[in-house]
């Protein structure tokens, strides 16, 4: 089983700052995914990286896949109270997915 | 696209009942669907790996006879927690990955399924 620890476990900022939760591994993934969850809610898929040394941004956020691709960061920039819910990192082989252990963010208005 | 629901979204019921969860993907066909559990603040843990067509693979420590799965076609999947307890109320999150040979490992989430057994 491939493990990937993220950090911090719990983030609360207020709105307008930014923050970055990191996704770690000593494994190597062919592909990592960031996931967003609200309470009660299934999570939702935000962006895949694939290639080493990748970034993608999608509005404030920005994810980066490390260059030997072993770990991840999701950085918000100037967050707002939407932005509010729990983000998983998640890798895997050919089907099965581990996902991390996540990271609770409450951005306060 | 890549669309997966679930029903109900919640269940109660008494102990020793069983309850029934499904899973569909509504605009692909999935030859796999996985089952996940999820307790308050906490990660996805996977339950088990739903086949069409063949048996379910369970992950280690989730007993297959309390927790039956049936992949029957390729866009419905569905959980049985059979005579279910309290210690089983959690919330579970089906998966499904649309096909893309080669491609990386995207999953699609249901809603989920609030379970609580009284």
């Amino acid at each position: 089983t491939q493990l990937l620890e993220q950090s911090p476990q719990f983030l609360s900022i207020q709105e307008g700052e930014n923050l970055t939760v990191y996704c770690n591994s000593s494994s190597v993934f062919s592909s990592l995914q960031w996931y967003r969850q609200e309470p009660g809610e299934g999570p939702v898929l935000l962006v895949t990286v694939v290639t080493g040394g990748e970034v993608k941004k999608l509005k404030r956020l920005t994810f980066q896949f490390g260059d030997a691709r072993k770990d991840s960061s999701l950085h918000i920039t100037a967050a707002q109270p939407g932005d509010t819910g729990l983000y998983l990192c998640a890798g895997g082989g050919d089907y099965k997915l581990s996902f991390g252990a996540g990271t609770t963010v409450t951005v306060r208005a | 696209g890549a669309v997966v629901s679930q029903h109900p979204s919640w269940v109660i019921c008494k102990s020793g009942t069983s309850v029934k969860i499904e899973c569909r993907s509504l605009d692909f066909q999935a030859t796999t669907m996985f089952w996940y559990r999820q307790f308050p603040k906490q990660s996805l843990m996977l339950m088990a790996t739903s086949n069409e067509g063949s048996k379910a693979t369970y992950e280690q420590g989730v007993e297959k006879d309390k927790f039956l799965i049936n992949h029957a076609s390729l866009t419905l999947s569905t959980l049985t927690v059979t005579s279910a307890h309290p210690e089983d109320s959690s919330f579970y999150i089906c998966s499904a990955r649309p096909p893309q040979a080669g491609g990386p490992n995207e999953q699609f989430f249901g809603p989920g399924t609030r379970l609580t057994v009284l």
